[in-house]
């Protein structure tokens, strides 16, 4: 069975810090999403990662994957208030279907 | 990229009743997933959703507590049956929409 875990569950972090969300999954898959929620709202995707090695930038946002590892990482630059939301990562399992991480609540203080 | 209009937006349900919640995407889709999200938590896969056959539901979901009907290649409804306040969740839908999937607004389901 896939699980998801993200690491932190909280993030509570000052306006011009940096931080990184992990994402680690428990069996092989080459497909990663990260997605945003605002508070009482859906989903909004932010990045694709569809293979070993794969890095996407938007913003002060980066995210990795290392499916050798089973690892993504979602990079905060420079952290500021719009960022506050939660973050959720998401592995492909089979045609379309996602699995979960346990989200990420950022918090970024002015 | 799709767009998906997901209705009702919220409701408050007495427990004993069955809410049907209503996915309509503005372009054909083989596949809709329909997830629900309890308070403070994350997105758990309650069943997919295909044309013209039965949905495949997850384990933990079964089909009396969550029919679904998919008539067309647009739509799809998700009914909550026989409530009770364990029932109170944000629930969405979803679809591919390559490279990723798209998710409805979701509803904010109270059982009360």
């Amino acid at each position: 069975e896939l699980k998801v875990e993200q690491n932190p569950l909280f993030l509570s972090m000052q306006e011009g810090k940096n931080y990184t969300i992990y994402c680690n999954y428990s069996t092989t898959s080459d497909r990663l999403y990260w997605y945003r929620q605002d508070p009482g709202k859906s989903l909004e995707s932010l990045f694709v990662l569809l293979s070993n090695g794969a890095v996407k930038q938007e913003g002060r946002l980066m995210a990795s994957l290392d499916t050798k590892a089973r690892l993504s990482t979602l990079h905060i630059t420079a952290a500021v208030h719009d960022l506050s939301a939660t973050y959720f990562c998401a592995v492909g399992s089979g045609t379309y279907k996602y699995i979960f991480g346990t989200g990420t609540r950022l918090k970024v203080l002015a | 990229s799709a767009v998906i209009s997901q209705k009702p937006s919220r409701d408050i349900c007495q427990r004993g009743t069955s809410l049907t919640i209503q996915c309509q995407v503005d372009s054909q889709v083989t596949m809709m997933f329909w997830y629900r999200q309890q308070p403070g938590q994350s997105l758990t896969l309650i069943a997919t959703a295909n044309q013209g056959s039965e949905a495949t539901y997850e384990s933990g979901f079964v089909i009396d507590k969550f029919p679904i009907s998919r008539p067309n290649l647009t739509f799809s409804t998700l009914t909550v049956s026989n409530m009770s306040p364990e029932d109170s969740s944000i629930y969405l839908c979803s679809v591919p929409d390559p490279p990723r999937n798209t998710f409805g607004s979701g509803t904010r389901l109270t059982v009360v």
